[in-house]
């Protein structure tokens, strides 16, 4: 299994500032049409994951563009570019050019 | 707009067959898979196992032997059965819509389920 690791774990936040989260994947993600399969979601409290981004880089429908995903092959970056106070929760990246592997989380809080 | 509406048994002992369902409403099975997907208390989220309109499954190799997904297209439901479940299987069981089943058309895993709480114990 192709194994993803998220960092940092926690990442205290404040509102209107920027944030990002790094994701690294033991193998490549990058296939041979030129995507990357490497989705982000977000866990809200309480909720159900939601999709952010897909195929590395592309917003979901309905996703502020404040949320931006960039990187290719095994480094990926999540960055939202002014925090707000509704975007607390636990970020995942999943990887799908194989059987899908999520990252273990990285939990977005408010200082 | 495709929702989706899931429940299930959520109280398990050792060695029973766990039972969950999705219905799927305001939008069609067909053009994608259906996934199922865990995440045990503490740790990371877990794809299990997916199928599609036609029936054709994938699963975790790792559950296969005890696992089975299928589709009713009439109800609009998926199920998912897994039996003989541990202490290990306790998890908060998700379905989800995606991904697509055109390989040029991946879009991740757009509709999730709310979500079914299920912990086996004696």
């Amino acid at each position: 299994d192709i194994v993803m690791i998220q960092s940092p774990l926690s990442l205290p936040v404040t509102p209107g500032e920027p944030a990002s989260i790094s994701c690294r994947s033991s193998q490549s993600l990058l296939h041979s049409n030129g995507h990357n399969y490497l989705d982000w979601y977000l866990q809200k409290p309480g909720q159900s994951p939601q999709l952010l981004i897909y195929l590395g880089s592309h917003r979901a429908s309905g996703v502020p563009d404040r949320f931006s995903g960039s990187g290719s092959g095994t480094d990926f970056t999540l960055r939202i570019s002014r925090v707000q106070a509704e975007d607390v929760g636990i970020y995942y990246c999943m990887q799908a050019i194989q059987t899908p592997t999520f990252g273990g989380g990285t939990r977005v809080e408010i200082k | 707009q495709v929702q989706i509406q899931q429940w299930g048994a959520g109280l398990l002992k050792p060695s029973e067959t766990l039972s969950l369902t999705c219905l799927v409403y305001g939008g069609s099975f067909s053009g994608y898979y259906w996934t199922w997907i865990r995440q045990p208390p503490g740790k990371e989220m877990e794809w299990i196992g997916e199928i599609n309109h036609s029936g054709y499954t994938s699963y975790k190799v790792s559950l296969k032997s005890r696992l089975t997904i299928s589709i009713d297209t009439s109800k609009n439901q998926l199920s998912l059965n897994l039996t003989s479940v541990t202490a290990a299987d306790t998890a908060v069981y998700y379905c989800a819509r995606g991904p697509s089943t055109s390989s040029y058309d991946y879009r991740g895993m757009d509709v999730w389920g709310q979500g079914t709480t299920v912990t086996v114990s004696s």
